[in-house]
């Protein structure tokens, strides 16, 4: 298996622009997690998925953030419209179960908005 | 609400002396804890778990936790550190929603 695939690896883009991020999990995963990690806040759980269903989203910052999960091996990350504060390194993990599982991360996208 | 503590935030070892790198916990109930490593570039990689059972816990790359309750530590340990080794490692214990809830990391050096 290629491991959980994140695009674009890096995106720069200006204030107020549109910021889709991508994610494939792990095939046969059910659970898909966004975090957001920067040096102030460090790792930040962002919402997840069961079976394409989300769960909690109320790690999500504000409305500007919205994500999607069509189908079993696909979800966005949308920020719309999106500020300088929104840099930082967001990653996507999926499992096979929740608590007990263990998770597999992405290399990670990271943003910068200027 | 469960949280963990990662008391350092860099730990600095010369190569092939022990390392330890030091967790806490608080959790109500049975805690379900986790060690998981970052290289540079990279997410975060799965090293170990602890559910129940023995103590000792080993893991990925020669890494070994142990779970101690009376303390409520859950300390990464290897016996003799390689510079590979040097990378940012992150304890995590299961909330009580089943989330999975990341300390602020320890970055850990290895000095050839």
């Amino acid at each position: 298996d290629a491991g959980v695939i994140q695009s674009p690896r890096h995106e720069v883009t200006e204030m107020g622009q549109e910021v889709t991020l991508r994610c494939k999990p792990i095939s046969g995963h059910d659970y898909l997690f966004w975090y957001r990690q920067t040096m102030m806040r460090g790792l930040e759980l962002l919402i997840y998925f069961n079976n394409n269903v989300p769960i909690d989203d109320s790690g999500m910052p504000e409305d500007r953030f919205s994500a999607k999960m069509p189908n079993a091996s696909f979800s966005t990350l949308k920020i719309q419209p999106s500020e300088p504060r929104d840099s930082a390194v967001y990653f996507c993990a999926s499992s096979l179960g929740r608590g007990y599982g263990e998770q597999y991360f992405g290399p990670g996208t990271r943003l910068t908005v200027t | 609400a469960q949280s963990v503590a990662q008391p350092e935030d860099q730990v600095n070892v010369a190569e092939g002396n022990p390392l330890t790198v030091k967790c806490t916990y608080s959790v109500s109930g049975n805690p379900y804890l986790f060690w998981y490593v970052q290289y540079p570039n990279r997410g975060l990689q799965f090293l170990l778990k602890y559910i129940t059972g023995d103590n000792l816990v080993k893991g990925s790359y020669g890494f070994e936790a142990e779970f101690n309750k009376s303390q409520t530590s859950f300390h990464l340990k290897k016996p003799s550190a390689l510079v590979s080794d040097s990378a940012l490692y992150f304890c995590a214990v299961r909330d009580e929603d089943d989330k999975i809830i990341f300390g602020k990391g320890t970055r850990l050096h290895i000095l050839p």
